[in-house]
């Protein structure tokens, strides 16, 4: 099992839509949680940290469920711009030290 | 302007050809990291820095290595380079381990790795 998966999509829908991804992890120990954005052939750039009490930044909302082990993201009002590669990525603890665990990312691509 | 580099931006290579890419960051930042993202898998760590002289393996480090004699610079080293490790390659830097928003984790513009 992957440490940490995701639907790889894509996601299509139109301009204006409401679209939400979820993301589970396999390690129940891990403390930190951040959602990035790769757009094609690009470098990954941090989108927002997901805190465990849920957290929303403008049209994007974060939430966490320990329990189930899942995260998800959350995103109204999609403009063309949103069009991107979203990546899940937990923090995994390992021989004393701590690392991030990247998934391989769901395509979302919002058209007109 | 902050930021993080890396050169080649594209290679193509053959063989058994020693090859380095380098990577510089103008943030001051500590820690540094070399990451390959291959379709279908996440990024993938290859090697990660703490600070000067500092180096330590990743998930997967097997024919790769790394130096940190500088703050700014982290090269990558293929000694030889196979067609498994034909990726895409990013280095990224971040003030501490980039466990926090605060330490978020910044990276460089990849490098488009081709060995034949």
């Amino acid at each position: 099992r992957k440490e940490v998966e995701q639907d790889p999509g894509p996601f299509n829908v139109p301009e204006g839509a409401t679209v939400a991804f979820n993301c589970t992890y396999s390690n129940s120990a891990s403390q930190s949680f951040f959602w990035y954005r790769q757009d094609c052939r690009k470098e990954p750039k941090l989108l927002m940290s997901v805190y465990s009490s849920g957290n929303e930044d403008g049209r994007f909302t974060a939430q966490l469920n320990r329990a189930s082990q899942y995260i998800s993201l959350l995103i109204r009002d999609s403009k063309l711009s949103d069009s991107a590669t979203y990546l899940c990525v937990v923090n995994q603890a390992s021989g004393g030290y701590n690392k991030l665990i990247f998934g391989a990312g769901t395509r979302l691509a919002v058209h007109p | 302007e902050a930021q993080v580099t890396q050169n080649p931006r594209y290679l193509i290579t053959v063989t058994g050809k020693k090859l380095t890419v380098t990577c510089s960051q103008n943030m001051n930042h500590e820690y540094m990291s070399w990451y390959r993202q291959d379709p279908g898998l996440g990024l993938r760590q290859i090697y990660y820095s703490m600070n000067v002289e500092v180096t330590d393996k990743g998930d997967v480090p097997e024919g790769y290595k790394v130096s940190r004699k500088e703050k700014r610079n982290f090269p990558l080293i293929l000694e030889s380079p196979s067609p498994n490790q034909t990726s895409l390659y990013f280095c990224a830097s971040s003030l501490g381990t980039p466990l926090s928003s605060y330490n978020e984790q910044f990276f460089g513009p990849g490098t488009r790795l081709t060995v034949l």
